[in-house]
């Protein structure tokens, strides 16, 4: 089946600093991948839609400025979390959608562990 | 708006119990419907999904019904085991590019030997 893989897994940072975290589609090409925000014990939140080569579309509430996601290649987004603090601490989860044939499915990364000391 | 309402957990079944989660949506147009997993430690897996009113998903010996007439997608497996322990997700999505997923809260299944 298609992967996505996300890197890394988990990571911890200093309040201010800034972190990437990558999604990638291993065997197939994804024109859309989406960014969720996991909180514990809670549902997935869309964050931003990525789209290859034009700007991602953020869900209301989400600071674009804050997280900057680029979608450079079809089998590559990066979601930027700039000047981290505390309350940025949580579960980012990365999907795509397979570009071919019709597929609806979307595939999950294992997710991104964040915490911001 | 498009939205998925299951039931709250946690559920907590001993092992071979029945298993029910329910799940309904609102949506305008014809979604299709999915099920998501998710286990301890580890990301979402697509458990089974339908694409049309009246399609059955199963996988794992779980399984799932489209219902158009109650906008239902009730989650079943006959016999649960420790594996099953999880947080299940219920989803819909439009089959349209650039469409995420919807959500519901999730359920925490809980099986116990």
């Amino acid at each position: 089946g298609a992967v996505v893989s996300q890197h890394p897994s988990w990571v911890i940072c200093k309040s201010g600093t800034s972190v990437k975290i990558e999604c990638r589609s291993l065997d197939f090409q994804a024109t859309t991948m989406f960014w969720y925000r996991q909180f514990p014990k809670q549902s997935l939140m869309l964050m931003a839609t990525s789209n290859e080569g034009s700007k991602a579309t953020y869900e209301q509430g989400v600071e674009k400025d804050k997280f900057l996601i680029n979608h450079a290649s079809l089998t590559l987004s990066t979601l930027t979390v700039t000047s981290a603090h505390p309350e940025d601490s949580s579960f980012y989860i990365c999907s795509a959608r397979d570009s071919s044939g019709g597929a609806i499915e979307q595939y999950f990364g294992p997710g991104t562990r964040l915490t911001v000391t | 708006g498009d939205s998925v309402t299951q039931m709250e957990g946690p559920v907590t079944l001993s092992e071979e119990a029945f298993l029910t989660i329910n799940c309904t949506y609102t949506a305008t147009g014809y979604p299709s419907l999915f099920w998501y997993v998710q286990y301890p430690g580890e990301g979402l897996q697509l458990l089974l999904k339908a694409t049309k009113a009246d399609d059955k998903g199963s996988n794992k010996g779980f399984e799932a019904t489209y219902r158009k007439e109650t906008t239902s997608f009730h989650l079943e497996k006959g016999s649960v085991q420790v594996s099953d322990s999880a947080v299940y997700f219920c989803a819909l999505s439009f089959n349209q590019a650039g469409t995420a997923l919807i959500f519901g809260k999730g359920t925490t299944l809980s099986v116990s030997s």
